[in-house]
């Protein structure tokens, strides 16, 4: 069936450093790619997304990249600060046959940005 | 982007009862969703909500403990029916945009414990 695999599980960077995140998807129909970030007690904020026609996208100190042909995309995050501590989940739509509008999550990273 | 409210924000039950959480967007909508995310774990969707009509559940949730209603396109209810402490949860309500049928936004949660 369809999934998302999301690496690694849990990631401690110091402030300034940069902060990446992996995720691999299995379906090859999926052709968009969300970034949420969920901070302790409140819903999943989106971040930042990519469609299958583009490579990367880049929102200030937020980048994400497809390879579409490896079927994985990452999250990078620059010159990080203490308000990026969250936990980071990626997702990619259903395939056609499911609801391109359903998504499927990955397992999530919790970042922890150390002062 | 939909902003999504969701009462209660928090609540404890007890075992045998039943909850009704409610989800208001700010905007007319296409698609409602509601998912389920149990303590450090990843999203895991219920059901579609659907309006005019019967949700359409996933694989593994069902109608009579999951009741939803759908009587607009800003308005769903959930209720979680018949609660046992595995029911102890977060449920989040989630909006696809009406200038996009592919982004869902996100309502806060609500944070239920069943003793």
């Amino acid at each position: 069936g369809e999934n998302v695999e999301q690496h690694p599980s849990t990631l401690s960077v110091q402030e300034g450093d940069s902060a990446v995140i992996k995720c691999t998807y299995s379906d090859s129909a999926s052709n968009y790619f969300p970034w949420y970030k969920q901070e302790l007690g409140k819903g999943p904020q989106l971040i930042i997304d990519i469609r299958s026609n583009v490579g990367e996208k880049k929102d200030q100190r937020i980048a994400v990249t497809l390879n579409k042909t490896a079927k994985h995309f990452s999250l990078h995050i620059t010159e990080t600060q203490p308000e990026d501590s969250a936990v980071y989940f990626c997702a990619a739509n259903g395939a056609r046959t499911s609801g391109t509008y359903k998504y499927i999550f990955g397992t999530g990273t919790r970042l922890k940005v150390l002062a | 982007s939909a902003v999504i409210s969701q009462k209660p924000s928090r609540d404890i039950c007890q075992r045998g009862t039943s909850l009704t959480i409610q989800c208001q967007v700010d905007s007319q909508v296409t698609m409602m969703f509601w998912y389920r995310q149990q303590p450090g774990q990843s999203l895991t969707l219920i059901a579609t909500a659907n309006q005019g009509s019967e949700a359409t559940y996933e694989s593994g949730f069902v109608i009579d403990k999951f009741p939803i209603s759908r009587p607009n396109l800003t308005f769903s209810t959930l209720t979680v029916s018949n609660m046992s402490p595995e029911d102890s949860s977060i449920y989040l309500c989630s909006a696809l945009s009406g200038l996009s049928t592919d982004t869902q936004y996100f309502g806060p949660g609500t944070r239920l414990t069943v003793l």
